[in-house]
């Protein structure tokens, strides 16, 4: 079965400061893996996915988020953070040959942005 | 298109009451997806609709739930009789197509019983 670990419940920023949230999965082959942001009160918004090929994915919002599979891992970044991301970040896998279609999230990491 | 839509979005009810919440998918996509959301379990998928098929509802918790699709526009996620531990965001998520693309979700119903 697939699972996804994210290490950190809470993480705090300053702002324009750099971040790296993590994520490792655990998967018997390279899955889809995704990246959703929630604000407050909200639904899940797709931020980033990685298919297949360039392992440095781009995303919305100036974020990016690189797959290595030695490390099971697929970390989201974003060079300098604005006090508007603010937000629970998800990380979630998604089964290539199983045919099972839902996806697996992670347990989220909340992250505060200070001025 | 105007997204997942999901109706209440908020609903409070007392303990033994029946609550239907539902869900209108973005048009075109032909899978489906109930998620709950709680702060103890996190996000924790319910049931899985294809083309209006329950394909996993491994996830649906014990009797008192229930889902339904009667067609392509349409699904409801039925508790009765409702319970205070059934307090969680319920989430309606959509999604097409043959490889295992992204879910669009809808702001989610916030469901309290009290």
């Amino acid at each position: 079965a697939q699972s996804v670990t994210q290490p950190d419940i809470h993480i705090t920023v300053s702002e324009g400061a750099s971040l790296e949230l993590r994520c490792n999965y655990s998967y018997g082959a390279t899955p889809y893996l995704f990246w959703y942001v929630q604000s407050p009160g909200q639904g899940l918004q797709l931020l980033l996915k990685y298919f297949s090929g360039d392992t440095l994915v781009q995303g919305i919002k100036g974020f990016e988020a690189e797959f290595k599979r030695s490390q099971s891992s697929f970390n989201l970044r974003k060079p300098s953070v604005h006090w508007s991301d603010a937000a629970e970040y998800f990380c979630a896998v998604g089964a290539r040959d199983t045919g099972r279609r839902a996806l697996t999230f992670g347990s989220g990491t909340r992250l505060q942005v200070q001025p | 298109d105007a997204g997942v839509i999901q109706s209440p979005r908020h609903e409070v009810t007392e303990m033994g009451q029946e609550v239907t919440l539902r869900c209108k998918p973005i048009s075109g996509h032909d899978y489906l997806f109930w998620y709950r959301q709680t702060m103890m379990r996190g996000l924790e998928l319910l049931i899985y609709f294809n083309n209006n098929v329950p394909i996993d509802d491994s996830g649906m918790p014990e009797d008192r739930f229930s889902a339904k699709m009667p067609n392509a526009s349409f699904s409801t996620l039925k508790i009765q009789p409702s319970e205070p531990r059934d307090s969680a965001v319920y989430f309606c998520a959509s999604s097409w197509g043959q490889l295992n693309t992204e879910a669009f979700f809808g702001q989610g119903t916030r469901l309290t019983v009290v």
